[in-house]
């Protein structure tokens, strides 16, 4: 079975410019969501998505950072403008249904905002 | 609100050592626990959870025993290898949401 997939794992960008990243959760999972990890902290909820739908978000910055799942399966996460402040590994992850214990993450995206 | 507190690091310990990293927790109600492992340039793993009071998980020889008396949920593991070197994060599930909240994480170096 395969795990979460996440692309690009490094992007390098300056900042006032774009970024986006995207996510491929394991097959059947319904529930996806993407961890903000600063260095040297643990994974912080940004936006959780059942199916289709954002069912918390209440720690997405709305004003640079947006979201999508649009048929309930992968996801994009995206950053417009970023700030040097974003340099940070952007972690998503996916469980099987609303009441799984485990989540199954996969290997990140290391962002550097020069 | 729920929080994570875990122990700084990093824990060096030489091969064949006893290892324990402590976790403690606030939250209310009954949450559920975790260890997740990340090892250098890889994602999350769960390493263990235990879902209510009393309950020990384990895995690949580490061990943790949900203790509710002490809100605590510390790591131990009898003898390290060099290839358990990673970051360790203590985590915990509030009763009723599915939002993970994780400690800080330890890192563990395991020599020779």
């Amino acid at each position: 079975e395969a795990g979460v997939v996440q692309s690009p794992r490094y992007k390098i960008i300056e900042k006032k410019q774009p970024v986006a990243f995207w996510c491929n959760p394991i097959s059947g999972h319904n529930t996806l969501y993407w961890y903000l990890q600063n260095l040297g902290q643990g994974p912080e909820l940004l936006i959780r998505y059942e199916n289709e739908e954002a069912v918390d978000d209440s720690q997405l910055p709305k004003d640079r950072f947006s979201a999508e799942r649009l048929k309930g399966v992968d996801s994009t996460l995206k950053i417009q403008p970023a700030e040097l402040g974003d340099s940070a590994v952007y972690l998503c992850a996916s469980s099987a249904d609303r009441g799984s214990y485990e989540q199954y993450f996969g290997p990140g995206t290391r962002l550097t905002v020069t | 609100g729920d929080s994570v507190t875990q122990m700084e690091g990093p824990v060096t310990l030489s091969e064949e050592a006893f290892l324990t990293i402590n976790c403690t927790y606030t939250a209310t109600g009954y949450p559920s626990l975790f260890w997740y492992v990340q090892y250098p340039g890889e994602g999350l793993q769960l390493l263990l959870k235990a879902t209510k009071a009393d309950d020990k998980g384990s895995n690949k020889g580490f061990e943790a025993t949900y203790r509710k008396e002490t809100t605590s949920f510390h790591l131990e593991k009898g003898s390290v290898q060099v290839s358990d070197s990673a970051v360790y994060f203590c985590a915990l599930l509030p009763t009723g949401f599915q939002k993970l909240v994780f400690g800080t994480g330890t890192r563990l170096l395991v020599s020779p």
